[in-house]
């Protein structure tokens, strides 16, 4: 399995209360991705990086914000958290930014705002 | 972006061929056709892709018709342990990496 490890992988936490998840890879990939999954929504796009300090915005973007200053690490934060970001968050990396190149995810960070 | 159809869920039994086909009726010429797997619980896995044509590999097939409007993933011989969701993506670019709902497969004995 490709190096991508998410931390925390469970949070609780209240609304209003900032939260940041880590995504760390060991595969010195480019591009790095998060993603929300909710039921019956597949998987949104929040924001991606292609490249250290080098982010964009994805489809569902409001209320998050995200950092790179390491290849390794691609940080997202909720500056305040609300009830609708409750979801599972996937990272994902990938060599390039091609459509014929894999991506690989990790195994998702499950958060709960109450 | 080419948006993509389909089926929202299918039942199969152990030891049945299995197609799911997805429409893609937009497909631009530098897109590509690739589908992901995903079990309860984990992230997505790569499982297939291609351009044209047919392509195989150890875990399933893919079949592209000329006009590349559609595709259709098929799974030889499934097992309970294919019981998952399986999406169809497309596009020219993994920035535009869009997953829709998925089909979800469920596996009987």
């Amino acid at each position: 399995d490709a190096g991508i490890t998410q931390s925390p992988r469970h949070k609780v936490t209240e609304t209003g209360t900032p939260v940041t998840l880590r995504c760390h890879q060991t595969e010195n990939h480019r591009y790095m991705y998060w993603y929300r999954q909710d039921p019956g929504h597949g998987l949104r796009l929040i924001h991606y990086s292609y490249g250290v300090k080098d982010t964009d915005k994805g489809e569902v973007s409001d209320g998050y914000s995200v950092s790179r200053s390491k290849t390794e690490d691609f940080l997202l934060t909720l500056e305040s958290a609300t009830s609708s970001q409750t979801s599972v968050y996937f990272c994902a990396i990938s060599e390039s930014s091609q459509m014929n190149t894999e991506a690989f995810f990790g195994q998702g960070t499950r958060l709960t705002v109450v | 972006l080419a948006k993509t159809t389909q089926p929202i869920s299918m039942d199969s039994y152990e030891g049945q061929e299995v197609n799911i086909t997805c429409s893609h009726n937009n497909i631009a010429t530098n897109d590509y056709i690739t589908w992901y797997q995903q079990f309860p619980s984990q992230g997505p896995r790569f499982i297939i892709q291609g351009y044209k044509t047919k392509v195989t590999n150890e875990v399933a097939s893919l079949f592209i018709p000329a006009d590349r409007k559609s595709s259709t993933l098929s799974l030889p011989r499934v097992s309970l342990s294919d019981t998952a969701v399986y999406y169809c993506l497309v596009g020219g670019s993994a920035r535009q990496l869009t997953f829709g709902s998925g089909t979800q497969l469920t596996v009987l004995p």
